[in-house]
């Protein structure tokens, strides 16, 4: 059975531009939800998407946004991008109806 | 919200020591706490989880507890090895946020398991 599978896993971005990263989640799995890991702020919770609509959302400013589509892949977007926005963004996938979260391997994202 | 303390933030022991991580938490109707392992460059993955209607959970070298009294639930690691050595991470479902994919994760804790 795949894996969170997440693209690109690296990528490098100027202050002001934006990016889109993608996730595809296990097979069966409805529940998409986005973390941000930084040294200094540990595992942030963005958003969560079940069945092509948010549930839920964390404490990050509008620029970051999500959406998740009919087969529950799902991609975030961050606009005009902040120096500060530089981590690894993982994706989790869940059955849904638990949250017993499994990991894809990240998109570093570094902007200079 | 949820609010999720993890101590301590680095452990360093001896190959074949114990290894015990706590963490606490601050909603009492919290009733799933996972433990994730991160080794350098990769993925967390889930080790061991624990649901609030047991106390203890084991899984060959590695057990949790839960105090829900307390609010505080520990990662154990017996016989420790150097392939255990990596950044552990607690978490708790936030408040409200039922059966979802909305967890609160601790700071974590960098573990050094000495040859």
């Amino acid at each position: 059975k795949a894996g969170v599978t997440q693209t690109p896993r690296y990528l490098i971005k100027t202050r002001g531009q934006q990016v889109t990263l993608s996730c595809s989640p296990i097979s069966g799995h409805r529940s998409v939800s986005w973390y941000q890991q930084t040294p200094g702020q540990g595992l942030q919770f963005l958003f969560e998407y079940f069945s092509e609509t948010q549930r839920n959302k964390g404490n990050f400013p509008g620029r970051f946004s999500g959406r998740q589509f009919s087969n529950s892949r799902s991609e975030m977007n961050v606009s005009t991008l902040e120096l500060g926005d530089s981590a690894l963004y993982l994706c989790a996938s869940s059955p849904g109806g638990a949250n017993v979260l499994t990991f894809g391997a990240g998109s570093r994202l570094t902007v200079l | 919200g949820e609010n999720v303390e993890q101590h301590p933030s680095t452990l360093s022991v001896q190959e074949g020591d114990s290894a015990v991580i706590k963490c606490t938490y601050s909603d009492s109707a919290s009733n799933y706490f996972p433990w994730y392992k991160q080794e350098l460059g990769k993925r967390p993955q889930l080790i061991i989880d624990i649901r609030s209607n047991v106390g203890e959970k084991k899984d060959q070298r590695i057990a949790v507890t839960l105090n829900k009294t307390a609010k505080h639930f520990s990662l154990h690691i017996t016989e420790t090895q150097p392939e255990d050595s990596a950044v552990y991470f607690c978490a708790a479902p936030d408040q409200g946020s039922g059966n979802t994919g909305k967890l609160i994760f601790g700071q974590g804790t960098t573990l050094q398991v000495k040859p």
